[in-house]
């Protein structure tokens, strides 16, 4: 297995580009989830899915788009990058199946600069 | 809503030292209790869980936690650091009535280990 893995690893953009953050994951894990990493913030949830074709808003949702068309994919899209948005991106899955509590994953992370 | 706080931003503490991480939560209902680890430039990784029964929790590479419900704590600690346990550690919570609820994390806490 590989596990959530994130692409790309690091990504610069100027403002006002849009990009997509690749999530995805092979596990067969129904809930999904991105987080942003800020230094002194910890981890903020941006956006989460308990399944394909269901999604919700974390703590920071503006300025994220998330869609969840299949179980394995979880993209998060920046309609219009600005340099508030210069983070270290996670993503994340989870099991629901079965004991709840279960161990959450993460990938390596996305670095993202917005000049 | 469920929240963390995480009371040291930076623990510095010498090699073979015992070391202690406090982690307070705040929910007015029962939750579930997590330690997670990010080495540098890595994802992070579960290093212990409390979902019920036995208040002290054993995790990987020597970490126990002990949740305490009339404090609403869940204290990290190790008998004795070593300089590989250089890494910042987060608390998190999720609602325990249902498997989906996502996980609030703390600002984290960053333990510097001097030899």
């Amino acid at each position: 297995n590989a596990g959530v893995t994130q692409t790309p690893k690091f990504q610069v953009l100027k403002t006002g580009q849009s990009m997509t953050l690749q999530c995805a994951q092979d596990m067969n894990h129904e809930y999904m989830s991105w987080y942003r990493q800020d230094p002194g913030m910890g981890l903020r949830l941006i956006h989460y899915s308990v399944g394909a074709g269901i999604t919700d808003q974390g703590e920071v949702p503006n300025g994220y788009n998330v869609s969840r068309s299949t179980t394995e994919d979880f993209p998060l899209r920046l309609l219009s990058a600005a340099p508030s948005q210069t983070s270290v991106y996670f993503c994340a899955s989870r099991d629901l199946s079965g004991t709840v509590g279960n161990e959450q994953f993460f990938g390596p992370g996305t670095r993202l600069t917005v000049l | 809503a469920q929240s963390v706080t995480q009371l040291d931003s930076q623990v510095p503490v010498f090699e073979e030292a015992p070391v202690e991480l406090r982690c307070n939560y705040s929910s007015s209902v029962s939750v579930y209790l997590f330690w997670y680890v990010q080495y540098p430039n890595q994802g992070l990784q579960l290093l212990l869980k409390y979902l019920s029964g036995s208040t002290l929790v054993k995790g990987i590479n020597g970490f126990e936690a002990e949740f305490n419900k009339s404090q609403t704590s869940f204290h990290l600690r190790k008998p004795s650091v070593h300089i590989s346990d250089t890494a910042e550690y987060f608390c998190a919570v999720s609602l325990s009535y249902s498997g989906n609820t996502p996980l609030v994390f703390g600002k984290g806490t960053r333990l510097s280990v001097i030899a």
